[in-house]
């Protein structure tokens, strides 16, 4: 089956520009999180999701960072009034409810010029 | 705060060597431990993974020695090839109220020379 898939692959967004990426999750994973990857750097833990309900956001940088998933499936993270330091990979992972395995998409690269 | 310390920064090995990779972790709530491989523009990719009640799992060429007391594990990557040149990833996690959330070391470049 399809694996994780996350839009765009890359977006450049000019400071104080708002963005939104999108994850969509292998079908059936109930649980969702979101990372940063900093260039040269391992993937930081940014938010998690268990189906709708957001569990945890203790990683979001900055009140700017907004995510949802209000059916349980697709997810998107928003960020308002973009900064240079927004500037990294996104990345989205899946997994079965209880499973330590997690499936990462390919990430959103994110240029804030 | 860095929980998972992860050297060398770098690493070059030629075709059929051993590549050797260290992690180190402060958590003691930590129960799940897996390595990524992450190739240029991909998502990191799960190559192996080890709980704490065992010393050592091998899978094909690569294996995780782990050792609770120091809390410390290491990959090591058998008969190593030109195509296993990626950053390398160690993690790990706690259960309970972690719910898988993954703590990340800083990343392995491995190159392998033909």
């Amino acid at each position: 089956g399809a694996g994780v898939s996350q839009s765009p692959r890359y977006k450049v967004a000019k400071r104080g520009q708002d963005v939104a990426l999108r994850c969509d999750p292998i079908s059936g994973h109930v649980s969702l999180f979101w990372y940063q990857q900093a260039l040269g750097q391992g993937p930081e833990f940014l938010t998690y999701f268990q189906n709708e309900a957001q569990l945890d956001k203790s990683g979001l940088p900055s009140d700017r960072f907004f995510a949802e998933r209000p059916e349980g499936s697709v997810s998107t993270l928003k960020i308002q009034r973009t900064q240079q330091e927004d500037s990294a990979v996104y990345l989205c992972a899946s997994s079965l409810a209880g499973a330590n395995e997690q499936f990462f998409g390919p990430g959103t690269r994110l240029t804030v010029l | 705060q860095q929980q998972v310390k992860q050297s060398p920064q770098s690493l070059i090995v030629q075709k059929g060597g051993i590549s050797i990779i260290n992690c180190a972790y402060e958590n003691t709530a930590f129960d799940y431990f897996p390595w990524y491989q992450q190739f240029p523009g991909k998502g990191p990719a799960l190559l192996i993974a080890i709980r704490p009640d065992v010393s050592e799992k091998k899978e094909g060429r690569f294996t995780i020695s782990f050792n609770k007391s120091a809390k410390q594990f290491s990959l090591h990557i058998m008969d190593s090839q030109p195509g296993d040149s990626a950053t390398y990833f160690c993690a790990a996690t706690a259960g309970g109220t972690s719910y898988g959330k993954l703590t990340f070391g800083q990343g392995t470049i491995l190159t392998v020379h033909p």
